[in-house]
């Protein structure tokens, strides 16, 4: 079976700084993993994904994510915040593709001024 | 990238009656689409999978005759939560697979209040 594992259930940061959401994920098999972006009220919009390739992946708004097989990780990170990156950050994976998607318990990124 | 829409975005009913979701996929043809479920503050679960012209396929612990799923077209799915009670109070959100840029696409969310 698959799971994900946000560390962070919060993550407070001023503007201008760097921000790293971590994500854990255990699977037996091959992963593809995603992380997504939701604002309040809204769905779900895809930052990045990995399905294979480069372990670094590069996504939009500036966030990129690298994929560390050894320590089973998919950190996000951006090293300069907004107050619009405040919203709730969600990773996921996937054994196969854009099949059926398994969701850690989501990262709520509040960005101060 | 592709749309998908949810209607309605928001429905408040009264306990006992049942209220059906629409998911449609605007501008790709879906012969996937998945249906979650999200309570406030948590992470999205996945209620089942929605194949065009098949039964769907529920996640250990969904019961099927209270979430009935149909995916009658390449574009449109609908879930129908039947005899909602308040603890059925919650954020539903679709999602539709495009083989061609083989993504997942959200739509916005269905606000289900069961008073």
């Amino acid at each position: 079976a698959q799971s994900v594992t946000q560390l962070d259930s919060q993550v407070p940061v001023f503007e201008e700084a760097p921000v790293e959401l971590r994500c854990n994920y255990s699977s037996s098999v091959s992963v593809y993993l995603f992380w997504y972006v939701q604002y309040p009220n809204q769905g779900l919009q895809l930052l990045l994904k990995y399905l294979s390739g480069s372990t670094l992946v590069k996504g939009i708004n500036g966030f990129e994510a690298e994929f560390n097989k050894s320590q089973t990780s998919f950190h996000l990170r951006k090293p300069s915040v907004h107050i619009s990156d405040t919203a709730e950050y969600f990773c996921a994976v996937s054994s196969g593709g854009y099949n059926k998607l398994i969701f850690g318990a989501g990262t709520r990124l509040a960005v101060h001024p | 990238g592709a749309v998908v829409s949810q209607h309605p975005s928001w429905v408040i009913c009264k306990s006992g009656t049942s209220v059906k979701i629409e998911c449609r996929s605007l501008d790709f043809q879906a012969t996937t689409m998945f249906w979650y479920r999200q309570f406030p503050k948590q992470s999205l679960m996945l209620m089942a999978t929605s194949n065009e012209g098949s039964k769907a396929t529920y996640e250990q612990g969904v019961e099927k005759d209270k979430f009935l799923i149909n995916h009658a077209s390449l574009t449109l799915s609908t879930l129908t939560v039947t005899s909602a009670h308040p603890e059925d109070s919650s954020f539903y959100i679709c999602s539709a697979r495009d083989l061609t840029y083989n993504e997942q696409f959200f739509g916005p969310g269905t606000r289900l209040t069961v008073l």
